[in-house]
């Protein structure tokens, strides 16, 4: 079936520093949607992708739909302590509204 | 209410047993989704409604899993005779409208260990 691969799988980081994750596919989609879930809550979503080469930011929080529709990135920018938790990409599957997800990359901050 | 919310937050039950899950979405959401959410792993669509309507119900496990939203409001998900593998986070999401593609809401889920 359809996967989402994200990356990288964990991160440990310091206060203030600047993070980068991924994911990409082998197919392409119309959608990218990066989402946050903290331990105990159900995700939250952070930035919604629709159109390919669109670059949108929340915060200090940026991600890209990539041009070929089949990646995105999101980059957190001096992160802090409530940075900390799961995120996860997730995607429409054609004109199905179910999601698709990544498997998370897991975000812990030393302050 | 404001958020969606969902009851119990956690239920242990013994293998065998049916369990019922509540998800109330938000207040004149149309679209209502249920996930399950495996330990470290992204949830997994289980089904999705309409109003009332049952649109796609392709991610249920199996026959033992029943979803139902009679009024086109509150959701319930049952399970029947359930199995160690039935563990997990099951979540529960909603939306303003049918077009909506990917800006749910979600509830904080209700923990579900089989024992």
């Amino acid at each position: 079936g359809q996967q989402l691969n994200q990356s990288p799988q964990s991160m440990f980081i310091q206060e203030g520093e600047d993070v980068s994750m991924n994911c990409t596919s082998s197919s392409i989609f119309n959608t990218w949607l990066w989402y946050k879930q903290d331990p105990g809550e159900g995700p939250v979503l952070l930035i919604a992708l629709y159109k390919a080469g669109e670059l949108t930011s929340n915060g200090r929080l940026t991600a890209q739909f990539g041009i070929t529709r089949k990646d995105s990135f999101l980059n957190i920018s001096a992160s802090i302590p409530s940075d900390v938790g799961i995120y996860f990409c997730a995607t429409n599957a054609g004109n199905n509204r179910k999601l698709i997800w990544g498997l998370g990359t897991s975000l812990a901050v030393n302050p | 209410g404001a958020g969606v919310s969902q009851s119990p937050r956690y239920k242990v039950a013994k293998r065998g047993q049916d369990v019922a899950l509540r998800c109330d979405p938000i207040s004149g959401h149309v679209s209502l989704f249920w996930y399950q959410q495996a330990l470290g792993q992204g949830p997994e669509f289980l089904t999705y409604f309409q109003n009332e309507a049952q649109l796609d119900k392709s991610g249920l496990p199996s026959d033992r899993f029943f979803a139902e939203r009679p009024e086109g409001s509150v959701s319930t998900l049952k399970i029947q005779r359930t199995q160690q593998e039935d563990s997990a986070v099951y979540l529960c999401a909603s939306s303003l409208t049918s077009r909506t593609t990917g800006g749910y809401t979600f509830g904080s889920g209700t923990r579900l260990t089989v024992v």
